[in-house]
């Protein structure tokens, strides 16, 4: 399988402790993002990355998150110190944008992973 | 206001019927449009990019309003295999990140 994979699909903690999750992007693409999405609503953007540089973070990103891409290749998410509000799917995606001949702009289709279900009790 | 605003549904259509979902966007240098579709409980899965003269892929059908503001996606001869929440997205920096709206429901009856 040659898409986007995460680790793990599922995770249940406690309130207060540390989580990380892996993601592994389909290995020709230069972007990955990191999204989380609650029931009911659409995916809500994290961060973003492009080779290991994080180019752009969320104001969602608190200061208990952090995360990382150290080569370029599979990134991790860490959240401290978990809240109850924390719980949700966290979703990895990744792209490498095209351009249509004709069409000026850039698409950037992002194609997702299966995501990781954080559950804090 | 919302970035991306669809009409949640859910929309409850029978085998064969012709279904419409309209979509806005407050944010008029947005640059790329993608509709996404995600079964319950699963990752989206992008379903097609928007392009500016609109664009057909069997039976379905997007089209993009820059003036408007407004995106819509037309699917003809509904399956069951069409039930799904469809998200309607937004990119507005060409490679950063996407706007996703709420999603709308899509039930397909036989």
């Amino acid at each position: 399988d040659t898409g986007v994979s995460q680790n793990p699909r599922h995770k249940i903690t406690k309130r207060g402790q540390n989580v990380t999750f892996r993601c592994d992007p389909i290995s020709e693409h230069n972007r990955l993002y990191w999204y989380r999405q609650t029931l009911g609503q659409g995916p809500e953007f994290l961060t973003y990355f492009q080779n290991e540089a994080q180019l752009e973070k969320s104001r969602l990103l608190s200061d208990r998150f952090s995360a990382e891409r150290p080569k370029g290749s599979f990134s991790t998410l860490e959240i401290q110190r978990t809240e109850q509000g924390d719980s949700a799917m966290y979703l990895c995606a990744s792209s490498s944008p095209k351009v249509l001949a004709g069409d000026p702009v850039s698409y950037n289709e992002q194609f997702f992973g299966p995501g990781t279900r954080l559950t804090v009790l | 206001r919302k970035e991306v605003e669809q009409d949640p549904g859910p929309f409850n259509v029978p085998e064969g019927a012709t279904v419409a979902f309209n979509c806005t966007y407050s944010n008029s240098a947005s640059q790329s449009f993608f509709w996404y579709r995600q079964d319950c409980r699963k990752e989206p899965k992008l379903l097609m990019s928007v392009y500016s003269s609109g664009n057909e892929d069997g039976r379905f059908t997007a089209q993009l309003n820059r003036a408007s503001q407004y995106i819509s996606l037309l699917i003809r001869d509904s399956k069951l295999s069409d039930s799904a929440t469809y998200l309607c997205v937004v990119n507005y920096n060409q490679g950063g990140k996407l706007i996703f709206g709420q999603g709308t429901e899509l039930s397909v009856k036989p």
